[in-house]
């Protein structure tokens, strides 16, 4: 079953500008992790916070974890158009024997 | 960081026949190997999880004996999807954990594209 939701579903923006994207999942936690995934190709580990993490940083990407309202939220600063992608949270359910249980995933479409 | 094979990167085959789709961790011991499908336009689905030398464990609705998985050794697992339909065609990834003794660690496949005719 899908824990995560992720919204929106659809993002169209400018090359230059600020992409986020939120998700929101059920239950309790180890860790959440956003993954990148270009059409037809597999998966790109982006970045892993921690349930004991409220933020982390990695380049042009932040990362906001509130375990009390169970979300997240990915941001993505100065697009460009190569970060056209799906872009999909997942987490790590506390007791879930370390598998990943993936969100519905936001589109990001970065135009020129 | 860790390297995950997967082997076909693409198969199609007729309806009735049986694929079978290899995921090797190449660099270190996955201990534990999970097999995800993701159909088109949609997100990843965990189909299974095994642990090496047991039985994998099954998510609801996914049927044990169309989609058989071996765990044999610490760096391979497969997945064979028996009698495969159109329904089948999908994108299976593997995903291996347990890499250098970091439980919370997890290294996707590039996947295998499955079309069955």
């Amino acid at each position: 079953s899908q824990q995560g939701e992720e919204d929106p579903q659809a993002l169209s923006i400018q090359e230059g500008e600020n992409a986020t994207m939120n998700c929101s999942y059920k239950t309790s936690i180890n860790n959440l992790q956003w993954y990148r995934q270009n059409s037809g190709r597999g998966l790109v580990h982006l970045i892993l916070i921690r349930s004991n993490e409220r933020e982390k940083h990695s380049g042009r990407l932040r990362v906001t974890l509130d375990t009390s309202k169970k979300s997240s939220s990915l941001l993505i600063t100065a697009s460009r158009a190569a970060d056209t992608a799906s872009y999909f949270c997942a987490t790590d359910v506390t007791g879930g024997g370390n598998k990943l249980t993936f969100g519905t995933g936001t589109q990001l479409k970065v135009e020129l | 960081g860790a390297v995950v094979s997967q082997h076909p990167s693409r198969v199609i085959c007729k309806s009735g026949t049986s694929v079978k789709i290899e995921c090797r961790s190449l660099d270190f011991q996955a201990t534990t190997m999970f097999w995800y499908r993701q159909f088109p336009k949609q997100s990843l689905m965990l189909m299974a999880t095994s642990n090496e030398g047991s039985k994998a464990t099954y998510e609801q609705g996914v049927e044990k004996d169309k989609f058989l998985i071996n765990h044999a050794s610490l760096t391979l697992s497969t997945l064979t999807v028996t009698s495969a339909h159109p329904e089948d065609s999908s994108f299976y990834i593997c995903c291996a954990s347990g890499a250098g003794g970091r439980v919370e660690t997890q290294y996707f496949g590039p996947g295998t594209r499955l079309l069955v005719l």
